[in-house]
C-alpha cells in the first residue's frame, strides 16, 4: 500500500534562510505524482509543487524546490529565503498515478514550519 | 475567477443526525474529490464524482455518501454522525486528465456532540 512519511513534526527556520521539510513514500507503482501543499491556520490546502515519477528534473516553484531522489524515494520540499508568511503546515502527498489521475491523493502528517524573524 | 468554495463553514451536530456538506468547484472544473482531515493528521480521501458518479472511494463506511449535480457542484452527507467524525472536510476540484492541479477549498468545520 502507498504511504507518505514526514518524521518531522515541527522545524523553526530564520527568516531569510533556507529550509528542507523531509519526505519519504512508499510505493510499488512505476508511475506515479508527488505534491507539497501549504495549510495556513486558516485551513485551506494551497498546492505548492509538483513531481511525476517520470520527470527527470527536480520542479520548481518560485522559492519552492522539490528534491526528488527516486531511488531513495524521497521529495523533499526545500524553501529558499523563508519569509514570515510560509509559517504554516507542510503536507507531502502522492498520487498513484502519473499526472495524479484518479485524485486520491495520500497525504503524510505534516510538518508544522514555524518561520522565526 | 472564483476558487472553489464550501458551506457552511462551521456546523455543529448531534450524535445520530445527519449532514450535508457542499462544494462548488472552481471555474472550469468538472471533477471534485472529498477528503476529510481530523485534527493533527493529514486529510484523508473520501471518494470523488465525474461525470455525476462516484468515480472512486476511500476507505469510508456506507454512511458517507455524495452526489455531484449537472454543474459539476457535489454534497457530502454524513448519516448517523459520530463522534469521531468531527473534523475539517476539504473538497477539491480539477479537471479530468489534470488531476495534478487540484484545488482545495477553505472546508467545513464539523463538530459531533
Amino acid at each position: 500500500a502507498q504511504k507518505i512519511t514526514q518524521t518531522q513534526p515541527g522545524m523553526f527556520v530564520q527568516e531569510k534562510e533556507a529550509v528542507t521539510l523531509d519526505c519519504t513514500y512508499d510505493t510499488s507503482d512505476q508511475s506515479y505524482g508527488l505534491f507539497w501543499y501549504k495549510q495556513p491556520s486558516s485551513g485551506e490546502m494551497i498546492f505548492l509543487i509538483y513531481q511525476g515519477s517520470y520527470d527527470e528534473q527536480n520542479a520548481t516553484e518560485g522559492r519552492y524546490s522539490l528534491n526528488f531522489q527516486k531511488a531513495r524515494k524521497s521529495a523533499n520540499l526545500v524553501i529558499s529565503a523563508s519569509q514570515l508568511g510560509d509559517s504554516a503546515m507542510y503536507f507531502c502527498a502522492m498520487s498513484p498515478n502519473y499526472g495524479g489521475s484518479q485524485g486520491n491523493l495520500i497525504f503524510g502528517k505534516g510538518t508544522k514550519l514555524s518561520v522565526k524573524p | 475567477d472564483a476558487g472553489v468554495t464550501q458551506s457552511p463553514t462551521h456546523l455543529i451536530k448531534t450524535r445520530g443526525q445527519q449532514v450535508t456538506l457542499r462544494c462548488s468547484p472552481k471555474s472550469g472544473h468538472d471533477t471534485v474529490s472529498w477528503y476529510q482531515q481530523a485534527l493533527g493528521q493529514g486529510p484523508q480521501f473520501i471518494f470523488q464524482y465525474y461525470e455525476e458518479e462516484e468515480r472512486q472511494r476511500g476507505n469510508f463506511p456506507d454512511r458517507f455518501s455524495g452526489h455531484q449535480f449537472p454543474n459539476y457542484s457535489s454534497e457530502l452527507n454524513v448519516n448517523a454522525l459520530l463522534l469521531g467524525d468531527s473534523a475539517l472536510y476539504l473538497c477539491a476540484s480539477s479537471l479530468a486528465g489534470l488531476d495534478h492541479e487540484q484545488y482545495f477549498g477553505p472546508g467545513t468545520r464539523l463538530t459531533v456532540t
